[in-house]
C-alpha cells in the first residue's frame, strides 16, 4: 500500500525558512515523479512544484520560483521542499503527491505570521 | 498558462440526484484531465484520470467525459458520502492548473 507521510510544517515569521519532508513507502519511489500542491485557508488547490524520478527535471510555479527548492533522496525514499523568504501568501496546507496524482500525503500546515 | 474554468461554483442536490460538473480548458490538453473529491481537512482523492478513466476503488456512479476542451464529471445517483468539494486539474503541462472547485451541498 502506498503511503506518504509528511512532516516539517509549523509557524514561521515573514522572511523565514522552513523545510517540508514527505516520506514515501509502498512503491518504488525512484521510478516516479513527485509533486507539491498547496491550499490556502478556505481556498482552492495550487500546484507548487514537480520533480522527476531521477531529480534532473524540476518545475516550479511562478509564485514560488527563486524562493522554493524541491529535492528528493531516492536512497531514503524522501521528497523535500525547502521554502525560503516566506510571506503571508505562502500560508497554506502543503500536500505531497505522486506523479500520477493517485496518492497524497496527509498535508502539513505552514503558517507565516509575525 | 492553461486556465481551467470550472462550473458551477456550488451546487445543491438531494440524495439520489444525478449531478454534473463541468470544466473548460483554455486550450487543448488532450485527455490529460483529472477529477478530485476533497472533504474538509483531508487530502484530495483522485476519482477520474485521463478524462474518463475511473481510479481504482472509486464507485462506478462517478464517470467522466470529454468533448474537445470541455470536460464533465457526472455522479449518477448521489450518496451521503458524495457531499464534498470537487476539483478538475489539467496534467498536460506545467503549471498543472486546477479549476476553482465546486462545492456540492445537500439540498
Amino acid at each position: 500500500e502506498v503511503h506518504l507521510l509528511q512532516s516539517g510544517g509549523g509557524l514561521v515569521k515573514p522572511g523565514g525558512s522552513l523545510r517540508l519532508s514527505c516520506a514515501a513507502s509502498g512503491f518504488t519511489f525512484s521510478n516516479y515523479n513527485m509533486n507539491w500542491v498547496r491550499q490556502a485557508p478556505g481556498k482552492g488547490l495550487e500546484w507548487v512544484s514537480s520533480i522527476n524520478g531521477g531529480g534532473g527535471y524540476i518545475f516550479y510555479a511562478d509564485s514560488v520560483k527563486g524562493r522554493f527548492t524541491i529535492s528528493r533522496d531516492n536512497a531514503k525514499n524522501s521528497l523535500f521542499l525547502q521554502m525560503n523568504s516566506l510571506t503571508g501568501e505562502d500560508t497554506a496546507v502543503y500536500f505531497c503527491a505522486t506523479g500520477y496524482w493517485g496518492d497524497w500525503g496527509q498535508g502539513t500546515l505552514v503558517t507565516v505570521s509575525s | 498558462d492553461i486556465q481551467m474554468t470550472q462550473s458551477p461554483p456550488s451546487l445543491s442536490a438531494s440524495f439520489g440526484d444525478r449531478v454534473t460538473i463541468t470544466c473548460r480548458a483554455s486550450q487543448s490538453i488532450s485527455s490529460f484531465l483529472n477529477w478530485y473529491q476533497q472533504k474538509p481537512g483531508k487530502a484530495p482523492k483522485l476519482l477520474i484520470h485521463a478524462a474518463s478513466s475511473l481510479q481504482s476503488g472509486v464507485p462506478s456512479r462517478f464517470s467522466g467525459s470529454e468533448s474537445g476542451t470541455d470536460f464533465t464529471l457526472t455522479i449518477s445517483s448521489l450518496q451521503p458520502e458524495d457531499f464534498a468539494t470537487y476539483y478538475c486539474q489539467q496534467s498536460y503541462t506545467t503549471p498543472y492548473t486546477f479549476g476553482q472547485g465546486t462545492k456540492l451541498e445537500i439540498k
